[in-house]
């Protein structure tokens, strides 16, 4: 059984333009959750898609926009990068409500040069 | 979401108990405490969570006092991987994991 899986490991923009992200949720989770981990900082939570919609956002601007398909995978969108969001992109899966445990990919390391 | 206190960091001797504090004084009934950990650049890896009652594992145990105020998680013989950054986290039901700045476990030979 694959874990959560994120695509690619590495990538290198130019400020200004538009990157996506990519995620397969753990076998039979049905939610997944985006976080932004800056360098020596704790995760922070961008938004969560279950059943293909956004159900929570995190403070983070309208440039991060995300979507989920109907086999549960997810994408994250940014427009018009910025520096500062060179970070490590962290995705997520789970099921929906309380008591469950949330499982991480390895990340997307984003450098904004 | 309540917030969680922890220790910036603290080390033990590889073999023994590790024992991670973490207080959670405005946590409500039906939150629950979870801990994961990551190691350097990788994913957070969870390990355990609890409502009220103590949890054990392959990973480690996790104690809440009775009050549920704070928690302990042990980890009962300490290696060298398992030096790590580890996150208590308090978590509603609406799934999302508030990350604070966790605190740093290095294990010594």
């Amino acid at each position: 059984d694959a874990g959560v899986t994120q695509s690619p490991t590495h990538l290198i923009k130019t400020r200004g333009q538009q990157v996506t992200l990519r995620c397969s949720p753990k076998s039979g989770h049905d939610t997944v959750s985006w976080y932004q981990q800056a360098l020596g900082q704790g995760p922070q939570f961008i938004f969560q898609y279950y059943e293909e919609e956004e159900r929570q956002r995190g403070n983070f601007p309208d440039r991060f926009s995300g979507h989920q398909f109907p086999n549960y995978s997810s994408e994250l969108n940014v427009n018009a990068l910025l520096l500062g969001d060179s970070a490590l992109y962290l995705c997520a899966s789970s099921f929906i409500g309380g008591d469950t445990e949330a499982f991480f990919g390895q990340g997307t390391r984003l450098t904004v040069v | 979401d309540a917030k969680t206190t922890q220790p910036t960091s603290m080390d033990c001797a590889e073999g023994r108990a590790a024992n991670l504090p973490c207080n959670h004084s405005t946590i409500s009934g039906n939150e629950y405490v979870y801990w994961y950990r990551q190691i350097h650049s990788q994913g957070p890896q969870y390990i355990i969570h609890g409502l009220k009652n103590n949890e054990t594992n392959e990973m480690a145990s996790l104690i809440i006092t009775e009050d549920r105020k704070s928690s302990t998680l042990i980890l009962p013989h300490a290696t060298l991987r398992d030096t790590a950054v580890y996150y208590c986290i308090v978590k509603g039901a609406n799934s999302k994991l508030t990350f604070g700045k966790g605190i740093t476990l290095s294990v010594r030979p």
